[in-house]
């Protein structure tokens, strides 16, 4: 099937601990993204990456480090994690959204990820 | 202001009637908007996108795009309680590559 795909759907783990959240899309897509959405709904991005590059790095504690070894891929570690840092992190990819974006592009999403800090 | 904003509701809509959902956006949004729909648990799934000004027109959804007042809205016709989910409205962010949402309103279609 052709989707953005993320691993592992749930996340519980204790303060202090690191972790990472897998993404793969297999749309041929040039662009991903990760989304973190709080407990109010409000969906935020965080990082984006175009073709492999950092495009978007939001105000984000440098705690969250985002690795893209190839465009299909977009991995989300965390250090540290603190109990502010539960919430549902969504991977998104677009077909554009680059440097250089006409943006007719919407973003598909991922089925996410419910991380759970205590 | 906040980029892009939306009524968070609960706005509640009698099956087969109209719901109207609106949302407002700033100067640093343009170009490109988006209705999202997510369903409780589940990940946003787009409805529409529109980039032009007036209508635009999908099945029992139509949204609409006024520039000059920077308003954003999405209607469903014919309301089903399978439309009870919240909808995330969406922009461009203009300085950047970047898609930015609303809180996003609750709508709940009552049998």
């Amino acid at each position: 099937d052709t989707a953005v795909s993320q691993t592992p759907k749930y996340l519980v783990t204790q303060m202090g601990n690191d972790k990472s959240i897998k993404c793969e899309q297999n749309l041929g897509h040039d662009t991903m993204y990760w989304y973190k959405q709080d407990s109010k709904k409000f969906l935020k991005i965080m990082f984006s990456y175009n073709n492999k590059e950092l495009i978007i790095n939001e105000t984000v504690p440098n705690r969250f480090s985002p690795k893209s070894p190839d465009k299909a891929h977009l991995n989300l570690h965390i250090n540290s994690l603190e109990l502010g840092d539960s919430a549902v992190y969504f991977c998104a990819s677009s077909q554009e959204g680059g440097p250089v974006s006409s943006y007719n592009s919407p973003l598909h999403f991922g089925n996410g990820t419910r991380l759970t800090v205590t | 202001q906040k980029e892009v904003e939306q009524n968070s509701g609960p706005l509640s809509v009698p099956e087969g009637a109209i719901a109207s959902l609106n949302c407002t956006y700033s100067d640093r949004v343009s170009q490109s908007f988006f209705w999202y729909r997510q369903y409780s648990g589940k990940s946003p799934e787009l409805i529409m996108s529109i980039y032009s000004n007036g209508d635009k027109e999908d099945g029992r959804f139509t949204a609409q795009l006024n520039k000059a007042s920077q308003y954003v809205s999405l209607l469903i016709r014919d309301s089903q309680p399978s439309d009870s989910a919240t909808y995330l409205c969406a922009g461009l962010y203009s300085s950047a590559s970047k898609i930015i949402f609303g809180s996003g309103t609750r709508l709940s279609i009552r049998p």
